[in-house]
């Protein structure tokens, strides 16, 4: 599968604990993107990395939010001390210079 | 005023009819503009993308972009009952290095056979 992936796939964790989303980008694609989706909405956009510089953050991207992408290939997201408000789907895509955006199958996340 | 407008629906069409779906922005300099197909429970899936004034053809589906009006539209013809989704437009930034996609809430459609 050459598509962008994610993992885990689901995440059920409670209120207070710190987790850990990973993804995987198209072999090759420079650009790497974290948007998150709740129940009914659009995906918002959070954070996003050229290479391995992280050159836009959302104001979304609370404190508690962390992201990386320490080589320019897979980059991890990090979320401290969730709170239910954390609870969505996160999705990460990843793309070829200023092309199009293609996303992997997104982390659910749900903080009890 | 959102940045992305869609009418969140849900649509109802027959099956082999014409579904019609529209999409309006704020941004006026915005010049990307991208329709995403969306299942339940699954991710975003690309299903065009335009650039330029006019429609553009895939396939059964026909985009259609005005920018004086900030309108984007997308057509399916002959809807078939795996059309039934959530459709997302979405719109990028108009600045070099404005990189994000800023996306309607989407129309959830319904092909009924």
């Amino acid at each position: 599968d050459t598509g962008v992936s994610q993992d885990p796939r689901h995440k059920i964790t409670k209120r207070g604990q710190n987790v850990t989303f990973r993804c995987d980008p198209i072999s090759e694609h420079n650009r790497l993107y974290w948007y998150r989706q709740t129940l009914g909405q659009g995906p918002e956009f959070l954070t996003y990395f050229q290479n391995e510089a992280q050159l836009e953050k959302s104001r979304l991207l609370s404190d508690r939010f962390s992201a990386e992408r320490p080589k320019g290939s897979f980059s991890t997201l990090e979320i401290q001390r969730t709170e239910q408000g954390d609870s969505a789907m996160y999705l990460c895509a990843s793309s070829f210079s200023m092309e199009t955006q293609y996303f992997g199958p997104g982390t659910r996340l749900l903080v009890l | 005023q959102k940045e992305v407008e869609q009418n969140s629906g849900p649509l109802s069409v027959p099956e082999g009819a014409i579904a019609s779906l529209n999409c309006t922005y704020s941004d006026r300099g915005s010049q990307s503009f991208f329709w995403y197909r969306q299942y339940s429970g699954k991710s975003p899936e690309l299903i065009m993308s335009i650039y330029s004034n006019g429609d553009k053809e895939d396939g059964r589906f026909t985009a259609q972009l005005n920018k004086a009006s900030q309108y984007v539209s997308l057509l399916i013809r002959d809807s078939q009952p795996s059309d039934s989704a959530t459709y997302l437009c979405a719109v990028k930034g108009t600045n070099f290095g404005n990189e994000k996609l800023t996306f309607g809430t989407g129309t959830r459609l319904t092909i009924i056979p």
